[in-house]
C-alpha cells in the first residue's frame, strides 16, 4: 500500500524556522514528482510547492516563494519542506501528496498531514 | 496566477437530488481540472481528473465535464455519504490553484 507520513509540525514563533518531513513507502519514490499542500484551520486547500522526481525542478506558491524550500532525498524515500521566516498566516495542516504516475497533474495519494502553528 | 472560482459556496439538498457544482478558471486551462472531496478531519480524496476522468473506486454517480474556463461536477443522485466539501483544482500551470470549496449538506 502507498503510504505518505508527514512529521515535524510544531508550534513555532513568528520569524522562526521549521523543517517538515514526509517519509513514503509502497512505491518507487524516485519515479514520482511530489507536492506539498496546506490547509489553514477552517479554510480551503492551498497548493504550496512541487518538486520533480530528481529534484531538478521546483515550483512554489507566491505566498511562500523565497521563504520555503522543497527538497528530497531519494535514498531515504523522504520529502522535505524547509520553512523560514514563518508568519502567522503559515499556520496550517501541511500535507504531502503525489499523483498516480510520475508526471500526473492530479493528486491521488495524500498523507494525513502535520500541523504547523505559528504563534508567539 | 490562475484564479479558480467555485459556485455555490454551499448548498443543501435531499437524498436522491441531482447536484451540480461549477468551477470557473480566470483563463483557459484546457482540461487540466481536477475535483476532490474532503470530509472533516480527513485528507482530500481525488474524484475526477482531467475534467471528466472518474478516479478508480469513485461511485459512478459522480461525473465531471467542461473545458477551457468552465467546468462542472455533478452528483446524479445525492447520497448521505456525499456530505463533504468539494474543491476544484487547476494543474494547467504552476502555481497550481484550488477553488475556495463548496460545502454540500445532505438533508
Amino acid at each position: 500500500d502507498v503510504q505518505l507520513v508527514e512529521s515535524g509540525g510544531v508550534v513555532v514563533q513568528p520569524g522562526g524556522s521549521l523543517r517538515l518531513s514526509c517519509v513514503v513507502s509502497g512505491f518507487t519514490f524516485d519515479d514520482y514528482a511530489m507536492h506539498w499542500v496546506r490547509q489553514a484551520p477552517g479554510k480551503g486547500l492551498e497548493w504550496v510547492s512541487f518538486i520533480s522526481w530528481d529534484g531538478g525542478s521546483t515550483s512554489y506558491a507566491d505566498s511562500v516563494k523565497g521563504r520555503f524550500t522543497i527538497f528530497r532525498d531519494n535514498s531515504k524515500n523522504s520529502l522535505y519542506l524547509q520553512m523560514n521566516s514563518l508568519r502567522a498566516e503559515d499556520t496550517a495542516l501541511y500535507y504531502c501528496a503525489k499523483g498516480p504516475y510520475s508526471t500526473a497533474t492530479e493528486l491521488r495519494d495524500w498523507g494525513q498531514g502535520t500541523p504547523v502553528t505559528v504563534s508567539s | 496566477d490562475i484564479q479558480m472560482t467555485q459556485s455555490p459556496s454551499s448548498l443543501s439538498a435531499s437524498v436522491g437530488d441531482r447536484v451540480t457544482i461549477t468551477c470557473r478558471a480566470s483563463q483557459r486551462i484546457s482540461t487540466y481540472l481536477n475535483w476532490y472531496q474532503q470530509k472533516p478531519g480527513r485528507a482530500p480524496n481525488l474524484l475526477i481528473y482531467t475534467a471528466s476522468g472518474l478516479q478508480n473506486g469513485v461511485p459512478s454517480r459522480f461525473s465531471g465535464s467542461g473545458s477551457g474556463t468552465d467546468f462542472t461536477l455533478t452528483i446524479s443522485s445525492l447520497q448521505p455519504e456525499d456530505s463533504a466539501t468539494y474543491y476544484c483544482q487547476q494543474s494547467y500551470s504552476t502555481p497550481w490553484t484550488f477553488g475556495q470549496g463548496t460545502k454540500v449538506d445532505v438533508k
